[in-house]
């Protein structure tokens, strides 16, 4: 079936850091793949999406780009405010369902 | 713009009581999928509903089920309550669900805690 790993957390950064999270995931096809954000006491917030092999999606500072050939959707940022500091998931599209990764907790500090 | 309404937000109940938790979708969406989300297991889908119509479900047990309404609106109930069901439960909700675009729109949760 469809699955999806991450990396470990908690990460702790310094504002203005690079901040990497991996991703990488298991599915039959070519499914959609996506990187959501929960911040404190609220629900999960579409950060980006890729739809196809070689995509990159950004937003707010965000981007990963889907690796059809090492089955990874990798979210970076160049330089990380206090304001980034939430969960990451990492997840795709398939049968009718979303599969999520574990989650990664990021905290910067000032 | 509204977003997905969830109520109530905190819940506590003991075992063995049952719990029904509500979902408003975005107006206009007809898809609304559920999650659950703990600490150990991390967010695992429950169930989609489509017009309503269930589209898909998750490896729960069947004391986790749920239902549309015509004006999208959904409910989940879990029937006899174990203390491994304290959770948050996510609802989101799509203009044309899951298989088609993916974009869930979710809501703050209702958290629940079982004694």
């Amino acid at each position: 079936g469809n699955s999806v790993t991450q990396m470990e957390g908690p990460v702790t950064l310094s504002e203005e850091a690079f901040l990497t999270i991996n991703c990488t995931y298991t599915a039959t096809g070519y499914p959609s793949l996506f990187w959501y954000v929960q911040y404190p006491g609220e629900g999960l917030q579409l950060l980006l999406k890729a739809t196809k092999a070689d995509d990159k999606g950004s937003n707010k500072g965000f981007e990963a780009t889907y690796r059809k050939e090492t089955t990874s959707f990798h979210l970076e940022k160049g330089s990380v405010q206090v304001s980034d500091s939430a969960v990451y998931f990492c997840a795709l599209r398939g049968d009718y369902k979303l599969s999520f990764g574990a989650g990664t907790t990021v905290t910067v500090r000032a | 713009k509204a977003g997905v309404t969830q109520t109530p937000r905190y819940l506590i109940k003991t075992r063995g009581q049952q719990v029904t938790l509500s979902c408003s979708p975005i107006s206009g969406h007809r898809s609304v999928s559920w999650y659950q989300q703990t600490p150990g297991q991390g967010l695992q889908f429950l169930f989609e509903y489509f017009s309503e119509t269930q589209r898909n479900k998750g490896n729960f047990p069947g004391r986790f089920s749920g239902r549309q309404f015509s004006n999208s609106r959904s409910e989940m109930n879990v029937s006899t309550l174990e203390l491994g069901d304290s959770a948050l439960y996510l609802c989101a909700s799509s203009l044309t669900g899951t298989g088609i675009t993916g974009e869930l729109f979710f809501g703050e949760g209702s958290r629940l805690t079982v004694l």
